[in-house]
């Protein structure tokens, strides 16, 4: 258990669906990302939340879209997602740039 | 561009084997090394290294990074089954100021243990 958790664990969406990933820590950390792990890539960051703001956005497509209500909550809404968008989604965060630290993911299947 | 490369890809040992494993970077604003082991899904911490040639242990765990050389090498000892895992190295780069940074990682390295 690393304090970070993410819901759901699994997901099949269609291509028309609408979907969000929730991330949610208990550490007390003022950063959260996203980060993607698909087959035989390195995990890529896609975005960063300091502070509940947005300060990065890796080049991500808009039909992911990334909310931050408070410091301790992340989430990711996804749409009208392809086939290649299928990987694990992975949420981190952590303390004034120390070591992050990841959630069990959310493995994302798009049929 | 940010890189970070791992090698070997993957490694297969028996028990009681000792592993090195290889990072080497090319970053801008470099701030520190990290190592994460990689079982199922959640990446686990464990080792961050700031300053060249200081070994951090953890057990049978060690790693060291040269800034120098621009790498980094975490070792295992008498490896066992559950060392099995992705090994994955990091490298955390300057982003807004102190309060956080951006980490870029390698490929990993898939270490298979047998018993």
């Amino acid at each position: 258990e690393t304090g970070v958790t993410q819901t759901p664990r699994h997901l099949v969406m269609g291509m028309t669906n609408k979907k969000s990933l929730k991330c949610e820590q208990h550490l007390g950390h003022n950063a959260m990302y996203w980060y993607k792990q698909s087959a035989k890539k390195p995990l890529e960051l896609m975005f960063v939340y300091n502070f509940k703001e947005q300060t990065e956005n890796n080049s991500v497509p808009s039909r992911f879209s990334p909310e931050c209500p408070n410091s301790s909550h992340l989430f990711l809404h996804l749409h009208t997602l392809q086939p290649e968008d299928s990987a694990l989604y992975l949420c981190a965060s952590s303390h004034w740039g120390l070591e992050a630290f990841f959630g069990q993911g959310t493995r994302l299947t798009v049929v | 561009e940010d890189k970070v490369v791992q090698s070997p890809l993957s490694l297969v040992v028996h028990e009681g084997d000792t592993v090195t494993l290889n990072c080497s970077y090319e970053v801008t604003n470099f701030r520190s090394l990290l190592w994460y082991k990689q079982e199922k899904k959640a990446p686990t911490f464990l080792f961050m290294l700031t300053s060249s040639g200081i070994e951090k242990k953890s057990g049978r765990l060690s790693s060291i990074l040269d800034k120098k050389e621009l790498s980094s090498i975490l070792n295992i000892t008498a490896t066992q089954t559950g060392d099995s895992a992705i090994y994955l190295c990091a490298v955390l780069v300057n982003a807004g100021g102190t309060s956080y940074g951006k980490l870029t990682f390698g490929q990993g390295t898939i270490l298979t243990v047998h018993p």
